[in-house]
């Protein structure tokens, strides 16, 4: 039963578009949210995250929305760049108690094109 | 100069093997954690540790076992108990364990070391 799902495994954008990845979640006692980039090989690395009581959070080129009411969040990239090929992991953080890990979706591998 | 380092980078071991997977950080994080990537998957926490001498199971911890005697080590055995144990191994930490939606990024963020993938022949 996955609590935080990316429906798209992959996605394809030309270099200086807008790149959109979407995350959505089930558990509603989730009220923080990371997005981190993975190369092949190694560890992920933080991108951004966003707290539930905001619906925006910008850094650089990348902004994370988040609209509590659809339990959905995306990230937009713009302008995309060569570099920014990598798979992108959401994960979300339980205020409820639990395990104290991030849960983390599958994963949607950002291709850009040049 | 401040991480995660996790050792070796790739390990090899026979069937009904224990093996253990080495996890170091000097970043002076209370909280250290244990996940697994299997390919098409996200990443599932295995164990995670808020604080020395003290370790909660994640939601996979069967056939895993994991001290942390130190701040800086957070060592993971993988026993001959795990049914499918070839994986990419990924530990990380932050600087406190918990959620607090109050505080800044730093509380909240874990920071990842390079991984180990482990094939067991």
């Amino acid at each position: 039963d996955q609590q935080v799902k990316q429906n798209s495994p992959s996605l394809s954008v030309q270099e200086g578009r807008i790149s959109i990845l979407n995350c959505d979640y089930t558990n509603s006692m989730f009220d923080y949210f990371l997005w981190y980039k993975k190369y092949p090989a190694e560890g992920p690395t933080f991108l951004i995250s966003i707290s539930s009581i905001k619906d925006k959070n910008e850094d650089g080129r990348f902004t994370v929305f988040l609209n509590k009411s659809a339990k959905h969040l995306s990230l937009h990239i713009v302008p995309s760049q060569p570099g920014d090929s990598a798979v992108y992991f959401c994960a979300s953080i339980n205020s409820g108690g639990g395990a104290d890990g991030l849960t983390f979706g599958k994963g949607t591998h950002l291709i850009i094109q040049p | 100069d401040g991480g995660i380092t996790q050792s070796p980078k790739y390990l090899f071991r026979k069937e009904g093997q224990n093996v253990t997977l080495s996890c170091e950080q000097n970043l002076n994080h209370d909280a250290m954690y244990w996940y697994r990537q299997d390919p098409g998957q996200g990443l599932r926490l295995i164990y995670y540790s808020q604080i020395v001498n003290d370790f909660q199971k994640g939601d996979i911890a069967e056939g895993y076992s994991v001290s942390r005697e130190k701040k800086e080590s957070f060592p993971l055995t993988v026993t001959s108990a795990q049914k499918n144990p070839t994986a990419f191994y990924l530990c990380a930490s932050s600087e406190h364990g918990g959620n607090d939606r109050g505080r800044d990024r730093s509380y909240n963020e874990q920071f990842f070391g390079p991984g180990t993938r482990l094939t067991v022949l």
